[in-house]
């Protein structure tokens, strides 16, 4: 299994203001993703975290606004810009090692006031 | 896009008990996930199938990769207090640019009473 940190567990921010949020994984991995997980909702992918390079976005999900990093195969941020009450939601961040299996990290619970 | 249709939404049952749940799907998968996550954390992964017709069995849990590989279930037996959270099956088509992006159902909800 992959073991995965994300910085910060949780925050509370104002309205128009950017919070980035790290994931960090404990070796190498070939993939990368960020998801979203809305309040009793289920996760919706935003985008891949491609490493070197720009990241790969959903359907709904724009680099404006949600800037993702990837400088090395271990860790990549996610930047929620411009914040609204409705990004108020988890964030997560989820890796693949090998064999296609998708490992979490733990979550950042994000509040917008 | 592809969709996930999870049943039941949400469980209640006597410490025990057997749990079964489903996910269906509007197209094929060649991977099924899955996960259960509690209050606060992430989603931990229970059982990874990769192949149609696969059974996998994680200790009380079993999964099976339905044979149309639109399908998936998820089995509990004898259910304990701490069996409680929520249960997400998730699934990819590990074709061209869709390698790795998970569709997720909706979730079962299990309440275990002691």
């Amino acid at each position: 299994s992959a073991v995965i940190s994300q910085k910060p567990s949780r925050d509370i921010c104002q309205r128009g203001t950017s919070l980035t949020i790290q994931c960090q994984v404990d070796s190498q991995v070939t993939m990368m993703f960020w998801y979203r997980q809305q309040p009793g909702q289920s996760l919706t992918l935003i985008a891949t975290a491609n490493q070197g390079s720009e990241a790969t976005y959903e359907s709904g999900f724009v680099i404006d606004k949600f800037p993702i990093s990837r400088p090395n195969l271990t860790f990549s941020t996610l930047t929620v810009s411009n914040m609204s009450p409705e990004d108020s939601s988890i964030y997560l961040c989820s890796a693949i090692r090998t064999a296609d299996t998708q490992y979490f990290g733990p979550g950042t619970r994000l509040t917008v006031l | 896009g592809q969709q996930l249709n999870q049943s039941p939404q949400s469980m209640f049952i006597q410490e025990g008990e057997d749990v079964s749940m489903n996910c269906t799907s509007s197209s094929i998968f060649n991977t099924w996930l899955w996960y259960k996550q509690d209050p606060g954390e992430g989603p931990v992964l229970l059982i990874a199938l990769y192949k149609a017709g696969e059974l996998t069995s994680n200790g009380r849990l079993t999964a099976q990769f339905g044979i149309t590989r639109k399908d998936s279930f998820l089995n509990i037996s004898a259910s304990i207090p701490s069996d409680v959270g929520i249960y997400f099956c998730a699934g990819y088509y590990a074709g061209g640019t869709s390698y790795g992006k998970l569709t997720f159902g909706q979730g079962t909800i299990l309440t275990v009473h002691p």
